[in-house]
């Protein structure tokens, strides 16, 4: 069975400037999770969709996060414009439903310089 | 006060030793215990699932939760170079949930032949 997949699997770019991150769960998973990975820190979530509507999205800056799920499968995670504290890995996982366990992707590893 | 405390370490011990990484919580409300382990460049895999409190084993790896106390633990028996890895405690708000993990920082863990 395949794993989650993430794209990019680095990016480089320079505040201000904006960023999207590209996942594609596990199949058949309904679950999807974003965490932000601070380096020395542990996950923290973002956002949770559970099919395309969002369940969680209390911690998400939405002043510049923004997320979406379309048609309930892959997922994308956008900052415009990005901040030099967004420097993180970020991390996506899915799960059979919101009760079950979350595998994770590989991550990418942002650097805003 | 962090809702979940864990020594970050790093933790080194030579092959063959006992390992024993630790958790400190705040909230009470917390129902289900993890640990990840999580190796270089790789997203958190779960290791341990825990519910309430109580021992569980699983061959070299014993997880304990002390509710009383907000304290659970991981135990690593007869501990290999290939234990060498970062193990992240976790658990969850909701009662029969694991959506909307709180991590711990994590301890890195050097198991050195």
């Amino acid at each position: 069975e395949a794993g989650v997949a993430q794209s990019p699997r680095y990016k480089i770019i320079e505040k201000r400037q904006s960023v999207a991150f590209w996942c594609n769960p596990i199949s058949g998973h309904a679950t999807l999770y974003w965490y932000q990975q601070i380096l020395g820190q542990g996950p923290k979530l973002l956002i949770q969709f559970q099919n395309n509507g969002v369940v969680d999205d209390s911690q998400l800056p939405k002043d510049r996060f923004s997320a979406e799920r379309l048609k309930g499968v892959d997922s994308t995670l956008k900052i415009q414009p990005a901040k030099l504290e967004d420097s993180a890995v970020y991390l996506c996982a899915s799960s059979l439903s919101y009760t079950d366990t979350q595998y994770f992707g590989p991550g990418t590893r942002l650097t805003v310089l | 006060q962090k809702e979940v405390e864990q020594d970050p370490g790093p933790l080194s011990v030579p092959e063959g030793a006992i390992v024993s990484l630790n958790c400190t919580y705040s909230n009470s409300a917390f129902q289900y215990f993890m640990w990840y382990r999580q190796y270089s460049r790789k997203g958190p895999e779960l290791l341990m699932y825990t519910y309430s409190s109580g021992n569980k084993e699983d061959g070299r790896f014993t997880a304990q939760v002390d509710k009383s106390s907000k304290y659970i633990s991981l135990f690593i028996r007869d501990s290999q170079p290939s234990d060498s890895a970062t193990y992240l405690c976790a658990m969850s708000h909701y009662g029969g949930s694991q959506g909307n993990l709180i991590f711990g920082k994590g301890t890195k863990l050097s198991v050195k032949p």
